[in-house]
């Protein structure tokens, strides 16, 4: 399958902090999505993005669709204890319909 | 709207046995995917269905493995016999045709 590399794996940060973490592929994708996922529970859409370039905003995060097709990128601003979780992007090619490949997940502690 | 609905939210069963996991997608949706979730291996895509019809099983680990989806508000996925290494999360999800797609809270089994 397609492989999705993320990093960092995992950043404990200080509430307040603004966090960044990015989603690389060797492969190009048309669609780039991101979740989030709490313990014990299934993932939540958080971003959807379609066109390289593109900057999409969800309240204090942001994600971007690289240029190259090949990445995107999360941005979350000013962290709040309820950030923590796992956050996932993934991926999706023109060739395989709505069929999305899952990266490897960075773990996001936030220290009060 | 419910969201997707997985059952059972847990399983524990002895080695042999056979298991029976059930997924309800959010209506109207078209596609419907089964995904496994592990610390080894992440979220990997089994298989998933367009129109209830199955696009592509490729990631179904064995024939152990097998998914039905009779009409569009009902899938299952069944692990025929079942071994202590298909122990994991199992998730199944729903999207329209295009964008990302929802989860459902997942199913953990644990195969003795």
């Amino acid at each position: 399958g397609q492989q999705l590399n993320q990093s960092p794996q995992s950043m404990f940060i200080q509430e307040g902090e603004d966090v960044s973490m990015n989603c690389t592929s060797s492969s190009i994708f048309n669609t780039w999505l991101w979740y989030k996922q709490e313990p014990g529970e299934g993932p939540v859409l958080l971003i959807a993005l379609y066109k390289a370039g593109e900057l999409t905003s969800n309240g204090r995060l942001t994600a971007q669709f690289g240029i190259t097709r090949k990445d995107s990128f999360l941005n979350i601003s000013a962290s709040i204890p309820s950030d923590v979780g796992i956050y996932f992007c993934a991926g999706s090619k023109r060739n395989t319909g709505n069929q999305f490949y899952f990266g490897t997940g960075t773990s996001l502690t936030v220290i009060p | 709207d419910a969201g997707v609905i997985q059952s059972p939210r847990h399983e524990v069963t002895e080695m042999g046995q056979e298991v029976t996991l059930r997924c309800k997608p959010i209506s109207g949706h078209d596609y419907l995917f089964w995904y496994r979730q592990t610390m080894m291996r992440g979220l990997e895509l089994l298989i998933y269905f367009n129109n209830n019809v199955p696009i592509d099983d490729s990631g179904m680990p064995e024939d152990r493995f097998s998914a039905k989806m009779p009409n569009a508000s009902f899938s299952t996925l069944k692990i025929q016999p079942s071994e202590p290494r298909d122990s994991a999360v199992y998730f199944c999800a729903s999207s329209l045709s295009s964008g990302g797609a929802d989860f459902g809270p997942g199913t953990r089994l644990t195969v003795l």
